[in-house]
């Protein structure tokens, strides 16, 4: 596709439940990056890749979060044991391989609205 | 990644120009300024970013004093579509350090007819 791709779009589970949420970031792009949004505030950073490592997993909030990126495109971030307090919309975004004329700039997708009854 | 100092909000008439301040009095040498926007119930958009020249785009200019403390977004005639809330970030240089931005919580501008 065009952009980066979130699914599910909007998911709902009760607490103590474990959670996927799928990213699928622009062709061609080497570095993808999670957040967490809640309401009312900016994005939170969550932890980053370049390729297939995490390269700065120092946003995750503790060990019920964990991201993988096997084949270094699509990532899965996965909630294990779901909290009420885990209820945010969860961003990802993409860039380009560093090089020459890169701006840097991130492409997000829409989100995926995480609700923890 | 230095520390940004938004206002909270702003308004501005439609057809005006919006004028966006940031402050970032730790920012590093290497350190870039970029902006970002997030339309409600979507994902943060790219806007410009500058190390230490005015820069321009379709979108938007950006401003960064001579000492590179602070910085203003400018959009020159704002429409109602611009409504929304504005991010600033410093970071490194994005091909040495392509890592983390950190986004605070953004000024939401409201355009008013």
């Amino acid at each position: 596709g065009a952009g980066v791709s979130q699914t599910p779009s909007n998911k709902v589970t009760e607490k103590g439940k474990y959670v996927e949420l799928r990213c699928d970031p622009i062709s061609g792009h080497t570095a993808l990056y999670w957040y967490r949004q809640s309401l009312g505030q900016g994005p939170e950073f969550l932890i980053y890749f370049q390729g297939t490592g995490a390269a700065d997993d120092s946003g995750l909030p503790n060990d019920r979060f964990f991201a993988v990126r096997p084949e270094g495109s699509v990532s899965t971030l996965k909630i294990q044991r779901t909290e009420r307090g885990d209820s945010a919309v969860y961003l990802c975004a993409s860039s380009r391989p560093t090089g020459v004329g890169n701006t840097g700039e991130l492409f997000f997708g829409e989100g995926s609205r995480l609700t923890v009854l | 990644d230095a520390k940004t100092t938004q206002p909270t909000s702003m308004d501005c008439a439609e057809g005006r120009a919006a004028n966006l301040p940031c402050n970032h009095s730790t920012i590093s040498g290497n350190e870039y300024v970029y902006w970002y926007r997030q339309i409600h119930s979507q994902g943060p958009q790219y806007i410009i970013h500058g190390l230490k020249n005015n820069e321009t785009n379709e979108m938007a200019s950006l401003i960064i004093t001579e000492d590179r403390k602070s910085s203003t977004l400018i959009l020159p005639h704002a429409t109602l579509r611009d409504t929304a809330v504005y991010y600033c970030i410093v970071r490194g240089d994005y091909n040495t350090n392509a890592g983390k931005s950190t986004f605070g919580d953004g000024t939401t501008l409201t355009v008013k007819p």
